[in-house]
């Protein structure tokens, strides 16, 4: 079945890049989504790529799609302090409208 | 906008009563809505996905007398946990999709509700 995976934790200091990475199983995912979840919040939507790109930039946040690798990447730029939060990676596959979680990865910025 | 909402946000009851969870989506329609399950640290478990008028469809696993789905409306969905026991306790998500051409079938969160059942 489809799996997407990422690493559990991620620590930068306030105004460094931070680069958070997931890799997915499924060669026919059509979107890749980056959510965002604060403690006890539900999930908020940053960014999404369509599968036939390669990059996405939406002010601090840049998106890289490595096809071939199954390798989406989230960077945040110039990283502050509300930035802190889990993100999650999503990949829809091709034949449902349902959604892939990754792990989730914890992202701690330190001021 | 693409706003969705849950109520209550917050639940806590005894083992063995019910309890009904809304989700609604504000500023549009929503063709389809799903429920996710969410464990402490852990990802998001889709549990079913539910379009307005029709039958829910349960992910395997997830007991549908149980999980009562009921999709009225464009903008309503409601989850309602029948005789709860402390195993349910988690914290439980809705989204909803716009079901427009070109909007990636986004899914739009919404606050999520914690329900404690004691």
């Amino acid at each position: 079945g489809e799996d997407v995976e990422q690493s559990l934790f991620l620590s930068v200091r306030e105004g460094d890049s931070s680069v958070i990475n997931c890799t997915y199983t499924d060669s026919s995912s059509t979107y890749l989504y980056w959510y965002k979840q604060e403690p006890g919040a539900g999930l908020q939507l940053l960014t999404y790529i369509f599968s036939n790109m390669d990059m996405k930039q939406d002010q601090r946040l840049t998106v890289l799609l490595n096809k071939k690798d199954k390798h989406l990447s989230l960077r945040i730029a110039d990283t502050q302090t509300g930035d802190s939060a889990i993100y999650f990676c999503a990949e829809k596959g091709g034949a449902t409208n349902k959604l892939i979680f990754g792990t989730g990865t914890l992202l701690a910025v330190q001021p | 906008g693409a706003v969705v909402s849950q109520h209550p946000s917050r639940v806590i009851c005894k083992s063995g009563t019910s309890v009904k969870i809304e989700c609604r989506s504000l500023d549009f329609q929503a063709t389809t809505m799903f429920w996710y399950r969410q464990f402490p640290k852990q990802s998001l478990m889709l549990m079913a996905t539910s379009n307005e008028g029709s039958k829910a469809t349960y992910e395997q696993g997830v007991e549908k007398d149980k999980f009562l789905i009921n999709h009225a409306s464009l903008t309503l969905s409601t989850l309602t946990v029948t005789s709860a026991h402390p195993e349910d306790s988690s914290f439980y998500i809705c989204s909803a999709t716009k079901g427009l051409a070109g909007d990636s079938d986004t899914q739009y969160f919404g606050p999520g509700t914690r329900l404690t059942v004691l």
